[in-house]
């Protein structure tokens, strides 16, 4: 079946102005991820979502970062007042159960802030 | 929060060439994957072996749960290999379900 698909996978936007980046998790599948990948590094944790439930939303640098996931499948990250420090590759991963359960990716937002 | 330590940093290879990378981790940890992140930004599904020995074609891996660390070994190796290797835990506890990555090991497999 289809895997986690992300949208859009380039966005260029300038400072100050908002972006809001989509993810679709497998089909059925419980628990969403969202992760930032900085150049160079591993993914990090920014926040999930058991169904509807966001569970966790500490890895989320400030206030200007916020998810959603409304009816327990699509989710959008939107970041307002974008700095140029929020320039990095944003990934989406989804899993069948809430723990312990493998996570799939998806391609990736790369967001760059001019 | 849980410490993932991978080595070595970079790795290179001629074609053919066998190579084992490590990932430690400093808690207990009910999830481990394995990831291979390809020259194009695609992240890729290894393994998923949170105890035990999985194979696949080239690839295998082990993790020794109760001495907290993981291998993936790659046989004869391809240039297609070249990459970033992820290792990435989900620590064991009762709330919470994030994988923890590790720096990673840069890959590069010469013809």
């Amino acid at each position: 079946g289809a895997g986690v698909s992300q949208s859009p996978r380039y966005k260029v936007t300038k400072r100050g102005q908002d972006v809001a980046l989509r993810c679709d998790p497998i089909s059925g599948h419980v628990s969403l991820y969202w992760y930032r990948q900085a150049l160079g590094q591993g993914p990090e944790f920014l926040t999930y979502f058991n169904y509807e439930a966001q569970q966790d939303k500490s890895g989320l640098p400030n206030d200007r970062f916020s998810a959603e996931r409304p009816e327990g499948s699509i989710s959008t990250l939107t970041i307002q007042r974008t700095e140029q420090r929020d320039s990095a590759m944003y990934r989406c991963a989804s899993s069948p159960g809430t723990s312990g359960y493998e996570q799939y990716f998806g391609p990736g937002t790369r967001l760059t802030v001019t | 929060g849980i410490q993932v330590e991978q080595s070595p940093p970079d790795l290179i290879l001629q074609e053919g060439a066998n190579s084992t990378l490590r990932c430690n981790f400093s808690d207990s940890v009910n999830n481990l994957q394995w990831f291979h992140q390809n020259p194009w930004g695609q992240l890729i599904n290894l393994f998923y072996i949170p105890s035990g020995t999985k194979q696949n074609g080239r690839l295998s891996a082990t993790t020794v749960a109760t001495e907290r660390y993981s291998l993936l070994y790659i046989s004869s190796s391809q240039t297609t290999d070249s990459g970033v290797y992820f290792c990435a835990v989900e620590r064991q506890e009762t709330s919470g379900s994030r994988l923890t990555f590790g720096e990673g090991t840069q890959l590069t497999v010469n013809p």
